[in-house]
């Protein structure tokens, strides 16, 4: 069965302060990796990582994939009392040839709390 | 509205009550997919649609769980004989047929507290 897990579950920083989350995945059929970040309620698209060591970019947000590690970070710099939310890594199931069934498996998630 | 729309935001139930929710997907996706997310955990699969096709229900999905989408259009997910473990927010999702990696959307949620 597919795994992902998160790391830490939970972060408390200051405004200013960078901060590094860490999904690791363990899937029988690796397509992509994707993250999200829910506020409260609906989950909402960050990134979605195919390729190992290509860095993604979205303002002070970026991520990165190691599929000989099987893991990916997603960091943020220069954090904002705004970034507060939960953080989700999902893998999508995937067939042996790479098509995808749209069925995600979801991490714990890493609830991160910047204070002003 | 270009959104996946959930009704209601919030329900709250005594034990044993039936409870029924609806998703209105993006209108031009074929995927529509429901999962439950408990406190501190990430969303966890229940079923999914393509069509008005429910091709894949997750074991989480007892006997008292059920989900159909007739027209292919919205959706409802029934859940009949609350039982307190039933509290999570229930999450639905739709995607594009092709490449379901590429817009999928989740509504805001229905929040269920069983009482």
């Amino acid at each position: 069965e597919d795994k992902v897990v998160q790391s830490p579950l939970s972060l408390v920083v200051h405004e200013g302060d960078t901060v590094t989350l860490n999904c690791s995945y363990e899937v029988t059929n690796f397509r992509s990796l994707l993250w999200y970040k829910q506020e409260k309620k609906a989950p909402t698209f960050l990134f979605m990582l195919t390729s190992s060591g290509i860095e993604k970019k979205s303002g002070r947000l970026s991520s990165i994939l190691d599929k000989k590690e099987l893991f990916s970070i997603l960091n943020i710099t220069a954090t904002q009392t705004g970034d507060s939310a939960i953080y989700l890594c999902a893998v999508p199931l995937a067939n042996a040839g790479g098509t995808s069934y749209g069925k995600l498996t979801f991490g714990q998630g890493t609830i991160l709390t910047v204070h002003p | 509205d270009t959104g996946v729309s959930q009704d209601p935001r919030h329900k709250i139930t005594k034990r044993g009550q039936n409870v029924t929710f609806r998703c209105d997907p993006i209108s031009e996706h074929n995927r529509l997919y429901w999962y439950r997310q408990t406190l501190g955990q990430g969303p966890e699969f229940l079923t999914y649609f393509q069509n008005e096709a429910q091709l894949e229900k997750s074991r989480l999905l007892s006997d008292r769980f059920s989900a159909e989408r007739p027209k292919g259009s919205f959706s409802t997910l029934e859940i009949q004989r609350t039982e307190q473990g039933d509290s999570a927010m229930y999450l639905c999702a739709s995607s594009p047929n092709i490449d379901p990696n590429y817009g999928y959307t989740f509504g805001s949620g229905t929040r269920l507290t069983v009482v």
